[in-house]
């Protein structure tokens, strides 16, 4: 239990679908991210949420559209996506402040599959 | 920019032996955090040990050390007595800011690491 859950955990989807991957936390972080993981790539950071406001878009395509409705949760909706877009899709928060590390507590992901 | 660099894809050790994990980064900040992560087949990604740019000593944490070189910009990590279960991917990374409030963390490729009886 990581504190911090990815539903699905597993998705497979056509490339005229619509989708959403979702990630939920209740550690009381305020700031939750959408990372992208592709095989012998580094991960990518996608999206940065902060106190539910977008601080960071990293030059990430539209068909992918993050929603942060409240602290807790946060969604990646997807259409029209890629076959490039298979990946592992993780999800991560942090708490308030810098504190001493400001290190990011993961999800154990969602593995996107286009086909 | 910043960046990480994993020079290792993968490393090989036998169980009880001690390895170390490569990493250099490039930063112009004065003020900066290393960390290290364990990423098993499962794909969660595991926390494993911090170390603040101005911290004068070595991070430990168990088996777990940080081979800092501020000068040579390296952050190592060592794991003692190597185990079956530390089998997995590790990956460097260094926190970023943000252009508003908060920071991420931007990661290196990774090690594989293997370890066998």
């Amino acid at each position: 239990e990581t504190g911090v859950t990815q539903t699905p955990r597993h998705l497979v989807m056509g490339m005229t679908n619509k989708k959403s991957l979702k990630c939920e936390q209740h550690l009381g972080h305020n700031a939750m991210y959408w990372y992208k993981q592709s095989a012998k790539k580094p991960l990518e950071l996608m999206f940065v949420y902060s106190l539910e406001e977008r601080v960071e878009n990293n030059s990430v395509p539209s068909r992918f559209s993050p929603e942060c409705p409240n602290s807790s949760h946060l969604f990646l909706h997807l259409h029209t996506l890629q076959p490039e877009d298979s990946a592992l899709y993780l999800c991560a928060s942090s708490p308030p402040g810098q504190g001493a590390s400001g290190e990011l507590f993961f999800g154990e992901g969602s593995r996107l599959t286009v086909l | 920019a910043q960046k990480i660099t994993q020079t290792q894809p993968g490393m090989f050790v036998q169980e009880k032996e001690a390895v170390t994990l490569d990493c250099t980064y490039d930063t112009s900040d004065q003020s900066y955090g290393l960390f290290w992560y364990k990423q098993p087949s499962s794909g969660e990604m595991i926390f494993l040990i911090y170390q603040g740019s101005y911290d004068e000593q070595n991070a430990t944490e168990g088996r777990y050390s940080l081979n800092f070189q501020k000068a040579r910009k390296s952050a190592n990590l060592v794991i003692s007595a190597s185990q079956l279960g530390d089998s997995a991917m590790y990956f460097c990374a260094m926190r970023e800011h943000m252009n508003q409030a908060g920071t991420a963390l931007i990661f290196g490729k990774g090690t594989t690491l293997s370890v066998s009886s």
